[in-house]
C-alpha cells in the first residue's frame, strides 16, 4: 500500500479555516485525490492532485509536495454543512488502485 | 452526472449465507470497484473490474468473488457469509486513467448474524 497518513478528528468554528494534512509514500506515486463523505453517504470527489502546487476551487483548495510526500486540504470560511469525513487517498504509477487514508473528521461548531 | 446505484442500502444475512451485492453504473465506464469501510480503517479495495469480464484481486479478496458480465454491472459475493464480514460496502466506477476520479454509490450496510 502506499501507508496514507492523515489525522482522525478535527474540530473548527463556523467560518473559520481548516488545513487537512496527509503524507504519503512517495515511491511510484502518481496523483493525489480528495474526497468528502457525510455520514451515511457517498465519497464525493473534491480534487486532484498530480503536480506540485496549490489547486483551488472556491472555498476548498488542496496543495502538493511531491518531493516531501505531502498534501493538505484547505477548507475556508467554513459552514455547518462542511461537517463530514475527508478522504485522502493516493495513486501509484499507472496502477488502477487508489490508496485511502482512514479519514478526517471535521466537525464545525457555531 | 455519473450513477452508481448500488442494489441495497442495509442487509442482514445468517453466517454461512451467500450473499450478493449488487451495482450498476450508468455512464459508460470501463472500470469498476468494490471495496468495505470500516471504522479506522478507511476504504479497503476488495476486487476490481477494469473491462467486462476482467477481473483483479485488491487488498483483500479473501472469502469473496466478483462478477462483471455486463459492462454496467458490477456483482460483489460473499461464497460463505461470515461475522467479519459485517461492514459498509461501498462500489464505484471510473473511466480509465490514472486521473480520473472514482464515483461512489451510496453503499450497503451488510450484517452477517
Amino acid at each position: 500500500g502506499q501507508n496514507i497518513d492523515q489525522p482522525t478528528e478535527m474540530t473548527a468554528t463556523e467560518g473559520a479555516i481548516v488545513q487537512i494534512n496527509c503524507t504519503y509514500q512517495t515511491s511510484g506515486f502518481n496523483g493525489l485525490f480528495w474526497y468528502q463523505q457525510h455520514a451515511g453517504e457517498a465519497p464525493t470527489f473534491l480534487s486532484y492532485n498530480v503536480l506540485d502546487g496549490l489547486e483551488e476551487k472556491g472555498r476548498f483548495s488542496s496543495f502538493l509536495s511531491r518531493s516531501k510526500g505531502y498534501s493538505y486540504l484547505l477548507l475556508k470560511e467554513l459552514q455547518m454543512k462542511d461537517s463530514a469525513s475527508y478522504l485522502c487517498a493516493a495513486i501509484k504509477g499507472n496502477d488502477y488502485k487508489l490508496s485511502f487514508g482512514a479519514g478526517t473528521t471535521v466537525t464545525v461548531r457555531a | 452526472d455519473v450513477k452508481v446505484t448500488q442494489s441495497s442500502r442495509y442487509l442482514v444475512k445468517r453466517t454461512g449465507e451467500k450473499v450478493f451485492l449488487e451495482c450498476v453504473q450508468d455512464m459508460d465506464h470501463e472500470n469498476m470497484f468494490w471495496y468495505r469501510q470500516d471504522p479506522g480503517l478507511g476504504l479497503r479495495l476488495i476486487y476490481f473490474s477494469y473491462d467486462v469480464k476482467m477481473k483483479e484481486k485488491g487488498d483483500i479478496p479473501e472469502g469473496y468473488s466478483v462478477s462483471r458480465e455486463k459492462k454496467e454491472r458490477f456483482s460483489l459475493i460473499l461464497e460463505s457469509a461470515s461475522t467479519n464480514q459485517t461492514s459498509m460496502y461501498l462500489c464505484a466506477s471510473r473511466l480509465p486513467g490514472s486521473n480520473q476520479p472514482q464515483h461512489f454509490g451510496d453503499g450497503t450496510r451488510l450484517s452477517i448474524l
